[in-house]
């Protein structure tokens, strides 16, 4: 069974740093690529970053470049989101999910249950 | 204010037939797949359609999908209560380059 579960989520204050980390279980971890996706409070679903399977090629979202930074370590099946310089508005729960594979294109076929991220001071 | 347009909320009774739609552009549904997310309250999204009209193992025949240019659509037949959730429409957007969603769409059952 496909597992993600999603760890590090906390109340950081405004300008602070916060490292999410995913550890997967259940498939083959170094043969995915990999996404973190937010949601505010309330809110829809925004698309984070993602990451190859090699960890070689990353994507973010244009408005999170230079502060958030998404990397792996496919020997502890881990995928990390480490994010700088957090503003009140980055407040959301945070989601890992698996970007699926010879589904006809871009799929998040799995996801974890998401981290809770408060940015207050 | 998300790339991909969908009505704010829909509403059923149980046993009745709903759609709800999906707006996008050229740039997103208009050259790609499309996908449908459902997310029950207090849970995490789960893929319910994918590649516009597949679904993934273990998701009832009552979805279906469709897409036809630059929008898409999502059907639930023989509505039931446990169907009560918020669905999000998903394209990958190539000006955008990443992927983008609607801002989803609230299911009432009544």
């Amino acid at each position: 069974e496909v597992q993600l579960v999603e760890s590090g989520g906390g109340l950081v204050q405004p300008g602070g740093s916060l490292r999410l980390s995913c550890t997967a279980s259940g498939f083959m971890f170094s043969r995915y690529w990999l996404s973190w996706v937010r949601q505010a409070p309330g809110k829809g679903l925004e698309w984070v970053a993602n990451i190859k399977e090699d960890g070689r090629e990353k994507y973010y979202v244009d408005s999170l470049k230079g502060r958030f930074t998404i990397s792996r370590d496919n020997a502890k099946n881990a995928l990390y989101l480490q994010m700088n310089s957090l503003r009140v508005d980055d407040t959301a729960v945070y989601y890992c999910a698996r970007d699926g594979v010879g589904l006809g294109g871009f799929v998040l076929d799995y996801w974890g249950q998401g981290s809770l991220v408060t940015v207050s001071s | 204010q998300s790339v991909l347009t969908q009505p704010p909320s829909a509403s059923g009774t149980p046993g009745q037939r709903v759609t709800m739609s999906c707006s996008g552009s050229s740039a997103n549904i208009g050259s790609d797949i499309v996908n449908w997310y459902q997310q029950r309250p207090g849970t995490a999204p789960k893929l319910l359609i994918y590649s516009n009209t597949q679904r993934p193992s273990g998701v009832p025949d009552r979805f279906s999908g469709s897409k036809s240019g630059t929008s898409a659509s999502l059907a639930i037949t023989g509505l039931q209560s446990e169907d009560e959730a918020e669905y999000f429409c998903e394209a990958w957007d190539d000006s955008l380059n990443g992927p983008v969603f609607g801002g989803g769409t609230r299911l009432t059952v009544l």
